[in-house]
């Protein structure tokens, strides 16, 4: 069963600090990997996609991601970090029927 | 384009009652998701539809729930009777295809007292 990991609840940075949230998947194939993030009483936003081709993967926002399937990683990351960028970002898995992470809570510092 | 619209944005029900959450999927989107968010268990997959048919209901939390999707462009997630457990945020999403992203409604903030 495909299944993802997110094992930071809450990071906290300083803005202008460069970020990297962690993802690990667990998934049969090929995964398809995405990266959501949420703002408070909002829904969710596709910040980037993987599913095959170049490892690193650019999104919105500025935002990163690297696929490494010899660690089943997917991590985001941001060389810096703006304070609009305060939000719960959600790693996901699959396709049909994405599963997703439990969520890292981001806090940017002034 | 609208996006994913949700009805309504805030429901407040008493225990016992029906409650009815509302979704309309983006045009031309042939698979639409219902999600519920809570503290405890995150975002959880509740049922989901391709071309207006159930495919995997698995995540039904009891016969108590139910969805249907009687056209392309609406459907409802139906909870009878509501219980205070139930009280969460439920999502709706819709995409064209699955390795294009899923694009979300703001959601239903449920809260049954």
């Amino acid at each position: 069963a495909q299944s993802v990991t997110q094992p930071d609840i809450h990071i906290t940075v300083s803005e202008g600090a460069s970020l990297e949230l962690r993802c690990n998947y667990s998934y049969g194939a090929t995964p398809y990997l995405f990266w959501y993030v949420q703002s408070p009483g909002q829904g969710l936003q596709l910040l980037l996609k993987y599913f095959s081709g170049d490892t690193l993967v650019q999104g919105i926002k500025g935002f990163e991601a690297e696929f490494k399937r010899s660690q089943s990683s997917f991590n985001l990351r941001k060389p810096s970090v703006h304070w609009s960028d305060a939000a719960e970002y959600f790693c996901a898995v699959g396709a049909s029927d994405m599963r997703f992470g439990a969520g890292t809570r981001l806090t940017v510092k002034p | 384009d609208a996006g994913v619209i949700q009805s309504p944005r805030h429901e407040v029900t008493e225990m016992g009652q029906e409650v009815t959450l509302r979704c309309k999927p983006i045009s031309g989107h042939n698979s639409l998701f219902w999600y519920r968010q809570t503290m405890m268990r995150g975002l959880e997959l509740l049922i989901y539809f391709n071309n207006n048919v159930p495919i995997d209901d698995s995540g039904m939390p009891e016969d108590r729930f139910s969805a249907k999707m009687p056209n392309a462009s609406f459907s409802t997630l139906k909870i009878q009777p509501s219980e205070p457990r139930d009280s969460a945020v439920y999502f709706c999403a819709s995409t064209p295809g699955g390795i294009r992203g899923y694009t979300f409604g703001s959601g239903t903030r449920l809260t049954v007292v």
